[in-house]
């Protein structure tokens, strides 16, 4: 069975950093791309960014691009994102979630419980 | 950035109900169309992808239509564990963009 376990999240200043994490099992974590999804309190969905299956290309939405950085480590089955330059409007639950398509165009088919991020001073 | 808008953002039905949701793209996305339903405090769940393939698992109550800019999801007739925030989400340019959620409540 396929499981996503998001943690690192808590409270944070602004301007501060913090790196999530995302622990995964039950499927081969090194041939899916990846994905950061987040949604602020009472708020929709926004795609954060993407991670192929080597590492080798990113992408992100523009309000993270420079402050936000993804990646992996496929032999420890875990994918990662670390968020400087921390601002209130970061503040979300922050979900990792696993492409279902082999491509950086697809939909999430299996996603973690998420992790709380809360900057405020 | 391809703007996906939802209607209605607030849907009031009851069981055994025909309902559907509608997404409009600001551009045309072919096909690269998903559904999610999600519940409170629980993560998203696919129900459809490639706008009209119902995913594993997922009630044949579901079915998604469109491509291009206009897309629906269909509830067939609601049960009771359906009640729960409905979101589109475009996969086919950068950045992927979701709706912003449709609420179905009793």
């Amino acid at each position: 069975e396929v499981h996503l376990v998001e943690s690192g999240g808590g409270l944070v200043q602004p301007g501060g950093s913090l790196r999530l994490s995302c622990a995964t099992s039950g499927f081969t974590f090194s041939d899916f791309w990846m994905t950061w999804v987040r949604q602020a309190p009472g708020q929709g969905l926004e795609w954060v960014a993407n991670i192929n299956q080597d590492g080798s290309d990113t992408y992100y939405v523009d309000s993270v691009k420079g402050r936000f950085t993804i990646s992996r480590d496929n032999a420890k089955n875990s994918l990662y994102l670390q968020l400087n330059s921390l601002r209130v409007d970061d503040t979300a639950v922050y979900y990792c979630a696993r492409d279902r398509g082999g491509s950086g165009w697809s939909d999430h088919d299996h996603w973690g419980q998420g992790t709380l991020l809360t900057v405020s001073s | 950035d391809t703007q996906l808008t939802q209607s209605p953002s607030f849907l009031s039905a009851s069981v055994g109900d025909r309902v559907t949701i509608t997404c409009r793209a600001s551009q045309d996305i072919r096909t690269y169309l998903a559904w999610y339903q999600q519940k409170p405090g629980k993560a998203p769940n696919l129900l459809i992808y490639g706008a009209s393939t119902l995913q594993s698992g997922v009630p044949s109550r579901f079915s998604g239509s469109g491509s291009g800019t206009e897309f629906s999801l269909t509830i067939s007739s609601l049960q009771p564990e359906d009640f729960a925030t409905y979101f589109c989400q475009q996969f086919g340019s950068y950045p992927l963009t979701f709706g912003g959620g449709t609420k179905v409540e009793i």
